[in-house]
């Protein structure tokens, strides 16, 4: 069975604060995506970054870095600089073909950033 | 490129009442999939279909709920009788492949209450 954990329900930070979301999954299979989506008030889940299980570079979009350490299956997602659009809940999530590409979400983190 | 489209964006039935989403997957994707989420939690996969097939309806309560993609385009999720504990969001997601690579596309999702 895969699972997702997001420990952290509620993250609260003031503008240009550097904060990282932190995510753990479990998985049998050697083969297997991980994803970040951003869930603004608006409710529609926006895709940020996809990373496959053989790919270890961590990669930076911007603000936005990731960082993928399959020795402690952690997935992690830093906004440095953050801003007040930054507000949204962020999820992360697991798919594998072994498992129907299905993807398993975690919780969730509710980031709230204040100016 | 137009998105995953979704109506109604809400909807506020009473209990043992019937209803009924509707979803228009991206243009060419040929993976539909129909998601639960219950507020403060992420989404759960209700049902996948590639074309016009189901692949997985393993979590679908198919004592109420109900889903068809006749034409294997657009895509109705039906309710019928529903239950308080029905009050969520559902998510549609598109992706052009099947396999745990592929990126879903979220719609805005549907946001039921039922009374």
């Amino acid at each position: 069975a895969q699972k997702v954990t997001q420990a952290q329900t509620e993250i609260s930070v003031v503008e240009k604060e550097d904060v990282t979301l932190d995510c753990v999954y479990e998985t049998r299979d050697t083969t297997y995506y991980l994803f970040w989506y951003k869930q603004p008030p608006s409710g529609e889940l926006v895709f940020l970054i996809r990373r496959n299980s053989f790919d270890e570079q961590n990669e930076i979009s911007g603000r936005y870095s990731w960082n993928f350490q399959k020795s402690t299956s952690s997935f992690n997602f830093t906004i440095t600089a953050s801003q007040v659009v930054d507000s949204a809940v962020y999820f992360c999530a697991l798919a594998s073909n072994n498992a129907g590409n299905m993807l398993t979400f975690g919780g969730g983190t509710r980031l709230m950033v204040k100016p | 490129e137009a998105g995953v489209a979704q109506s109604p964006r809400y909807k506020i039935i009473e209990k043992r009442q019937s209803v009924a989403f509707w979803c228009n997957p991206i243009s060419g994707h040929a993976t539909l999939y129909w998601y639960q989420q219950i507020l403060g939690q992420g989404p759960k996969l209700l049902i996948q279909f590639q074309n016009n097939g189901v692949v997985d309806d393993s979590q679908l309560p198919k004592d109420r709920f109900s889903a068809e993609r006749l034409k294997g385009v657009d895509s109705t999720l039906k309710i019928q009788p529903a239950k308080l504990e029905d009050s969520a969001v559902y998510l549609c997601a598109s992706t052009e492949g099947r396999g745990g690579k592929d990126t879903q596309y979220f719609g805005p999702g549907t946001r039921l209450t039922v009374l």
